[in-house]
């Protein structure tokens, strides 16, 4: 199936710091989600973008929908411990099916 | 909210033996469902899409014989890992759109070891 470059592929940052990931694809996508996966557990939606453009924010958390639509990025502000996981970026391609990113694994350091 | 069960959440089979994945939506009709395969560290991969009523589609490259759908009804899919082998050792989830937007409900998932 069909994946997206998501970069970095890990991140290791002290607490308060700003995080910054993104996604490229060379298909065009008409929406994008953002996830986070923790350990033995199912992906679980952040941030929802279906417009390009659009720049959307969950709580510390902001994602922008490429002009392009080929491609997103997704911020977190003032890490805490808790947003330690491995965040998905996920597009949607034809039909409903979605296609996602290689994943960024982030740790946050007390 | 919208819920995907999906059982069992662990499970270790012998080699050469099959294993069944049930995800059902608790309190919503799905009549689509999506099967993922994440190895360790990986994203998730889609594997087939399942359609109530209809034969599933797969992605290339997936065997349709080795993993079979089957969507007999409107809050059921289940995935069976036909004759499993070692290489079939994974985590396998499952996810359904639910409502308008492309929102979807994820399964908890399936961590199946084969020995």
């Amino acid at each position: 199936g069909q994946q997206l470059n998501q970069s970095p592929q890990s991140m290791f940052i002290q607490e308060g710091e700003d995080v910054s990931m993104n996604c490229t694809s060379s298909s065009i996508f008409n929406t994008w989600l953002w996830y986070k996966q923790d350990p033995g557990e199912g992906p679980v939606l952040l941030i929802a973008l279906y417009k390009a453009g659009e720049l959307t924010s969950n709580g510390r958390l902001t994602a922008q929908f490429g002009i392009t639509r080929k491609d997103s990025f997704l911020n977190i502000s003032a890490s805490i411990p808790s947003d330690v996981g491995i965040y998905f970026c996920a597009g949607q391609g034809t039909g409903n099916q979605f296609y996602f990113g290689t994943g960024t694994s982030l740790t946050v350091i007390p | 909210g919208a819920v995907v069960s999906q059982h069992p959440s662990r499970v270790i089979c012998k080699s050469g033996t099959s294993v069944k994945i049930e995800c059902r939506s608790l309190d919503f009709q799905a009549t689509t469902m999506f099967w993922y395969r994440q190895f360790p560290k990986k994203s998730l991969m889609l594997m087939a899409t399942s359609n109530e009523g209809s034969k599933a589609t797969y992605e290339q490259g997936v065997e349709k014989d080795k993993f079979l759908i089957n969507h007999a009804s409107l809050t059921l899919s289940t995935l069976t890992v036909t004759s499993a082998h070692p290489e079939d050792s994974s985590f396998y989830i499952c996810s359904a759109p639910r409502g308008a937007g492309g929102r979807f409900t994820f399964g908890s998932g399936t961590r199946l070891t084969v020995v």
